[in-house]
């Protein structure tokens, strides 16, 4: 089945880095644009970033431009969101999530998330 | 940016109620609005998308109406699986925004 699994959350110091990954199964991957979205403890959902297919094209939120990193590998069927100058507001859940049709950016199916925590 | 603002932000229904949750776009986003309901602890499902169209699976007593800056979603009938928060999402264009979502409580 189609599925997206995230992974590399954890704790990290306000100022450094971390790297996040998310496996796609099910799917042809490199069909698809895929984003990350993310979602602050008791919060709202908040987009992050987008690839295009083909790696070509990126898009960023401007809480995030400048930090954040989006990049694939279709060879091995991966996203990575590399985080740098994290912030304790960055502190989220981060989902992986595929556009749902090869042109319009809604979302499904979404990963299950992972927990990043930056303390100062 | 288009900003996206739901409403209510918690509404209390029962069982067997009928409810509507309102989103509203700061400037027209033409159909391309979808709606996602969330449960704690969960990631996001997709309900709707291009404003009206159910995504497949998802019951029907879940509709999606409205276009350009004025959107509705409505549960007929709720039942306590529905018990859940719901977020609109615009993808117009990018930034792509969600609304603050909107809490549904057993009353």
């Amino acid at each position: 089945q189609v599925q997206l699994v995230e992974s590399g959350g954890g704790v990290v110091q306000s100022g450094k880095s971390l790297r996040l990954s998310c496996a796609a199964s099910g799917f042809t991957f490199s069909s698809y644009t895929v984003h990350w979205v993310r979602q602050a403890p008791g919060k709202g959902l908040e987009w992050v970033a987008v690839i295009s297919f083909d790696g070509n094209n990126k898009f960023y939120a401007d809480s995030v431009k400048g930090r954040f990193t989006i990049s694939r590998d279709n060879s091995k069927n991966t996203l990575s969101l590399q985080m740098d100058s994290l912030r304790p507001e960055d502190t989220a859940v981060y989902y992986c999530a595929r556009a749902a049709t090869l042109n319009q950016n809604y979302f499904d199916p979404w990963g299950h998330g992972t927990l990043v925590t930056v303390s100062s | 940016d288009i900003q996206m603002t739901q409403s209510p932000s918690t509404l209390s229904a029962s069982v067997g109620d009928r409810v509507t949750i309102t989103c509203r776009a700061s400037q027209s986003i033409s159909s391309w609005l979808a709606w996602y309901q969330q449960k704690p602890g969960k990631a996001p499902k997709l309900l709707i998308y291009k404003a009206s169209s159910l995504q497949s699976g998802v019951p029907s007593k879940f509709s999606g109406s409205g276009s350009g800056t004025e959107f509705t979603l409505t549960i007929s009938s709720l039942q306590p699986d529905d018990f859940a928060t719901y977020y609109c999402q615009q993808y117009n264009s990018y930034p792509l925004t969600f609304g603050g979502g909107t809490k549904v409580e057993i009353k």
